[in-house]
């Protein structure tokens, strides 16, 4: 149990353009999806936090209009990167908490390369 | 603001050998848990080991321990019997005992397991 997907697992953008990656609870229902951002040989950076139904909060130095985080259902949250460029290329890793005991289950990440 | 930090960035172990990773947390908190995290090559990440801070025994998993000392604000991982699955990057994490609340990572130490 509790299975987080991403989707895709690899992309690649031309810069100028937008990509949207999909994180799915398959099993169970997040009540909180974060968002992780992992450059190479480095620990996972918290993005953002977002609960279904409402805003997403970002963290200080995350561009909210750059990367835009929607959470439409308890299964379902999206990250879109928007007007990309080469410095946006990184790993993405999404992942969903249960309600009690708030247990985090990560996402396999999203590889992003802007081109 | 909480903060944690692993002090070694890599580390080395013969196989069937016992490595001890280290790592310690700052939080003004009473009520956390404490997470061991392993992301092997493909990135995906995995829970190895969890502790909760109210609790005074140190969790265990197989050949997985942690050493918690919660006054010295200090959370070790013991790997026995080491095996070359066990070469990943591991990560310290810490979280407050509250709904949504999310994970700060340490900054990761590359395991190596020699044959």
């Amino acid at each position: 149990g509790a299975v987080v997907s991403q989707h895709p697992s690899w992309v690649i953008c031309k810069s100028g353009t937008s990509v949207k990656i999909e994180c799915r609870s398959l099993d169970f229902q997040a009540t909180t999806m974060f968002w992780y951002r992992q450059f190479p040989k480095q620990s996972l950076m918290l993005m953002a936090t977002s609960n279904e139904g409402s805003k997403a909060t970002y963290e200080q130095g995350v561009e909210k209009d750059k990367f835009l985080i929607n959470h439409a259902s308890l299964t379902l949250s999206t990250l879109t990167v928007t007007s990309a460029h080469p410095e946006d290329s990184s790993f993405y890793i999404c992942s969903a908490a249960t309600s009690e005991p708030y247990e985090q289950y990560f996402g396999p990440g999203t590889r992003l390369t802007v081109t | 603001a909480q903060t944690v930090t692993q002090s070694q960035p890599e580390m080395s172990v013969q196989e069937a050998e016992t490595v001890t990773l280290s790592c310690t947390y700052d939080t003004s908190e009473s009520d956390y848990y404490l997470f061991w995290y392993k992301q092997p090559p493909s990135r995906q990440m995995i829970l190895v080991i969890r502790q909760e801070a109210y609790k005074q025994q140190n969790a265990t998993e197989n050949r997985f321990s942690v050493n918690f000392q919660k006054a010295a604000k200090s959370f070790s991982l013991k790997i026995s019997d080491s095996q070359l699955g066990d070469a990943a990057m591991y990560f310290c994490a810490y979280r407050r005992n509250n709904a949504g609340n999310m994970l700060t990572f340490g900054g990761g130490t590359r395991l190596m397991v020699k044959p």
